[in-house]
């Protein structure tokens, strides 16, 4: 267990649907990052949070957005899906500093039919 | 801007056998470097770090030495097993006030068999 917990673990949804994807970082953690794995782009970042405020984009388009609450967990949010917007969805956690990589979570796996 | 570039794979060795898997990189400034490793229907775990030229990093038998003058960090293991079959990823960190920005190459399939 790497202390990142995402839930659920798989999702199956119809296209243009809407779907919520959570994660809780490591205990001290305060920095919150998305990502998106496919098969055809590989691991792309999507965007970072840090102590509840929005710090840095990455290709993550506009029908998605995510945020980090107070207790710092994370949601992200995927909406008018797409086939395309099937992949594995994994958050991770670092600390203020850096230096030392993150910590992944197991991740979602998103299928969209 | 900051990227990274990985072998493509897949890597596909006996049991035993020597491993290198190659990474270049751009970046500015002095970022680290690491290497993550993905097993089958898991999350990126991290394999090993570097965060200045020259340094080594090292876990589990493998190694990548951090080299600024050929901007590369290449993974290395003496003799790999069966269960080192998994996906490697190489990655760089740039550092800000909010803490690190993971940047990651394709990734490279490794098998190994028995």
């Amino acid at each position: 267990d790497s202390g990142v917990t995402q839930t659920p673990k798989h999702l199956i949804t119809a296209t243009g649907q809407r779907v919520t994807l959570r994660c809780s970082p490591r205990s001290g953690d305060l920095s919150v990052y998305w990502y998106q794995q496919s098969l055809d782009q590989g691991l792309q970042f999507l965007i970072q949070y840090y102590n509840g405020e929005e710090r840095a984009k990455g290709n993550i388009l506009e029908r998605f957005s995510a945020q980090q609450f107070p207790d710092l967990h994370s949601e992200l949010n995927l909406s008018s899906l797409e086939l395309g917007d099937s992949a594995l969805y994994f958050c991770a956690s670092s600390q203020v500093t850096g230096g030392y990589g993150y910590t992944f979570g197991s991740g979602t796996r998103l299928t969209v039919v | 801007g900051n990227s990274v570039t990985q072998m493509e794979g897949p890597v596909t060795l006996s049991e035993e056998a020597f491993l290198t898997i190659n990474c270049t990189y751009t970046a500015t400034g002095y970022p680290s470097l690491f290497w993550y490793v993905q097993y089958p229907g898991e999350g990126l775990q991290l394999l090993l770090k570097a965060t200045k030229a020259d340094d080594k990093g090292s876990n589990k038998g493998f190694e990548a030495t951090y080299r600024k003058e050929t901007t590369s960090f290449h993974l290395e293991k003496g003799s790999v097993q069966v269960s080192d079959s998994a996906v490697y990823f190489c990655a760089l960190s740039v550092t800000n006030q909010a803490g690190t920005a993971l940047i990651f190459g394709k990734g490279t399939t490794l098998s190994v068999s028995s």
